[in-house]
């Protein structure tokens, strides 16, 4: 069965600062990989994934994650946070050997807060 | 861009009621997944269907169903509702083909 960690609860930055969201996975077989974003009373968006190709994938907003898989990890990473990143963000995984719907796993999510 | 479109927003309803919320996908899309969001929590699968049959079932309770439509839309039924529905539920989309759920914005049930 797959699952998902996200170690920190919350991550507080300044802006103009490098973030970082850490993320460790576990599937039986090759992961896909998601990171989502999630404002307040909002729905969850849509921020990068990683199926195969380079380590380092780039998304939405300046975010990029780097796939790690000796470590079975999916860090999100943003070199300057901006006070407008404040928000949850959750990591995700499905397993590859997925058949057309089955479900994406959610991590317990990790709130992140800019300071001005 | 079209999005998944989620009805009603916001619902109450008394314990032993029952509720319908409704999801209509992104155009094109074949797959709906639900999912439920208690207060603080991470999303909880609850069910998905892929071109109108159940593809995989999670933590769904015996006292809801869904379905999926010709239509492509899907519908969450929930009876004997008790307090511990109280939750954001979330539609969400996708093409098999790229792996990525695309979110509509939440229906929240209170139950009174």
């Amino acid at each position: 069965a797959q699952s998902v960690a996200q170690p920190e609860d919350q991550v507080n930055v300044a802006e103009g600062n490098p973030l970082t969201v850490k993320c460790t996975y576990s599937v039986s077989g090759n992961p896909y990989l998601f990171w989502y974003v999630q404002y307040p009373n909002r729905g969850l968006q849509f921020l990068l994934k990683y199926i195969t190709g380079d380590n380092l994938v780039k998304g939405s907003y300046g975010f990029e994650a780097e796939f790690n898989k000796s470590q079975t990890s999916f860090h999100l990473k943003k070199p300057s946070a901006l006070v407008s990143d404040s928000a949850l963000y959750f990591c995700a995984v499905r397993d590859s050997g997925y058949s057309s719907a089955s479900k994406i796993i959610f991590g317990s999510g990790t709130r992140l807060s800019i300071r001005p | 861009a079209a999005g998944v479109i989620q009805s009603p927003r916001h619902l109450i309803k008394e314990k032993r009621e029952t509720a319908t919320l409704k999801c209509y996908p992104i155009p094109r899309h074949d797959t709906v997944y639900w999912y439920q969001q208690g207060p603080g929590q991470d999303p909880q699968f609850l069910i998905s269907f892929y071109e109108k049959m159940q593809s995989d079932k999670g933590s769904i309770p015996d006292r809801f169903s869904a379905q999926q439509f010709s239509d492509y839309h899907s519908e969450l039924n929930m009876s004997s509702l008790e307090l511990g529905d109280s939750a954001l539920y979330f539609c969400a989309s996708s093409l098999p083909t790229t792996g990525e759920l695309f979110f509509g914005e939440g229906s929240r049930l209170t139950v009174l």
